[in-house]
Parts: structure tokens; sequence; C-alpha cells
């Protein structure tokens, strides 16, 4: 069975770039969740949906930054304009609810290593 | 808000060494508690978990204890080995019809050398 799919998985460009990552859930998984990995503030949680709707992007930290999920199969996340310290790991990940509302394990891509210049 | 704190990394540890690494949270209500790992290269990976205070969590030789009393979920092992060398995170869910939230604490890197 696969995981959860992201590509690229790696991304140079420069800056001022648009920058789409993609990622594919797991299938029958109702959530998806976008995290961003530095060095400096760790695993920081971008924004998730729930049955393709986006419940919190609270996490999103700018205007530049938006994510779609057009379907149960496949979301994106982009960035426009990017800049440098838009640099990160970027893991997408997937689960399902459990009876009484309790979510199932998260599981994760291997995440799109961007770095902006 | 709720959140997680662990404790700092780099922990180095020989091989066969007892290991602990501490994990604390602040949350309201009743949240569940994680321990996820993160080999070099790879997206995290559910470790372990426990649902309500008291439950014991564990998985290839790892253990935590959910600790109300002490807001705690120290992960441990009796005896590492190399191929433990990743990195640990806390982490908590925020609890019912939040869809999976996960809130992680930042990670704490371990070295296992032989």
């Amino acid at each position: 069975d696969a995981g959860v799919i992201q590509s690229p998985r790696h991304e140079v460009t420069e800056m001022g770039q648009e920058v789409t990552l993609r990622c594919k859930p797991i299938s029958g998984h109702n959530s998806l969740f976008w995290y961003r990995q530095t060095m400096m503030r760790g695993l920081e949680l971008l924004i998730y949906f729930n049955n393709n709707v986006p419940i919190d992007d609270s996490g999103m930290p700018e205007d530049r930054f938006s994510a779609k999920m057009p379907n149960a199969s496949f979301s994106t996340l982009k960035i426009q304009p990017s800049e440098p310290r838009d640099s990160a790991v970027y893991f997408c990940a997937s689960s399902s609810w459990l009876a009484g509302g309790m979510a199932g394990e998260l599981f994760f891509g291997e995440g799109s290593r961007l770095t902006v210049l | 808000g709720n959140s997680v704190t662990q404790m700092e990394g780099p922990v180095t540890l020989s091989e066969e060494a007892f290991l602990t690494i501490n994990c604390t949270y602040t949350a309201t209500g009743y949240p569940s508690l994680f321990w996820y790992v993160q080999y070099p290269g790879e997206g995290l990976q559910l470790l372990l978990k426990a649902t309500k205070a008291d439950d014991k969590g564990s998985n290839k030789g790892f253990e935590a204890t959910y600790r109300k009393e002490t807001t705690s979920f120290h992960l441990e092992k009796g005896s590492v080995q190399v191929s433990d060398s990743a990195v640990y995170f806390c982490a908590l869910s925020e609890g019912y019809n939040q869809g999976g939230k996960l809130i992680f604490g930042q990670g704490t890197e371990l070295s296992v050398k032989p």
C-alpha cells in the first residue's frame, strides 16, 4: 500500500519565483496536514484539511502561502513569491478519523526540501 | 495554548545504555500523547502512543507512560542500539473533533555510538 507521496523531493529556486509542492495522501484518509520543519522553529503546522475543507490555516505564515485540496487524493502548497526564509523541509501528512471523533495515526510523506536562493 | 516541551539534544549514548528523553506538556482537556521518530532523510513515523492517563505505550523496546499528575510522557528504552539513532518528537493531539491536529515538541536528536 503506497504511503503519502510528495513531490518534488528537492527544489532549488531563486527568490521571487513561484513554488508549488504537491501531496497525494493515503487512499481513504480524510484529514491532510502541511507541516514545515526548520532547525530554528522545529515542526510547525501550516494548515490542515478535513474532507477537503480547510479547517485551520492559522499557521500559514503570510499571504504568500496558499494551500488547496481540490479532491480527496491531491493537495498543493504554493508559495508566491518565494523568499530565502522560506527554505525548509515541507511535510505532508494524512490520517483518518476513528469512531468518536478521535484521529488515527498521522502518516508522513518523505518531505520536500525547498531551498530559496 | 497547548504546548509540548522536550529535553534538548543532542543526546549521545553508547550502545546498550539506558535511554530517557523527557517530555512534558501543557493542555486543556484530555489530550492523547505520542512519540514520533524521524530517521535521516525521512518523514516522521509513529513510535508509540497513549490515549488516557496511566496508559503505557510501547513499541520496539521503547515505552512511555501517560502521567497526568506530572503532565509528562517520558520516553525510555533499556538498551539502545546504533540503529536507534534518530530524532524523537513528543506530540499531543488537541482532542476530539480536532481532525488529528498534533502539536509537536522541538525534537531530541539521539546518537548511539558502537
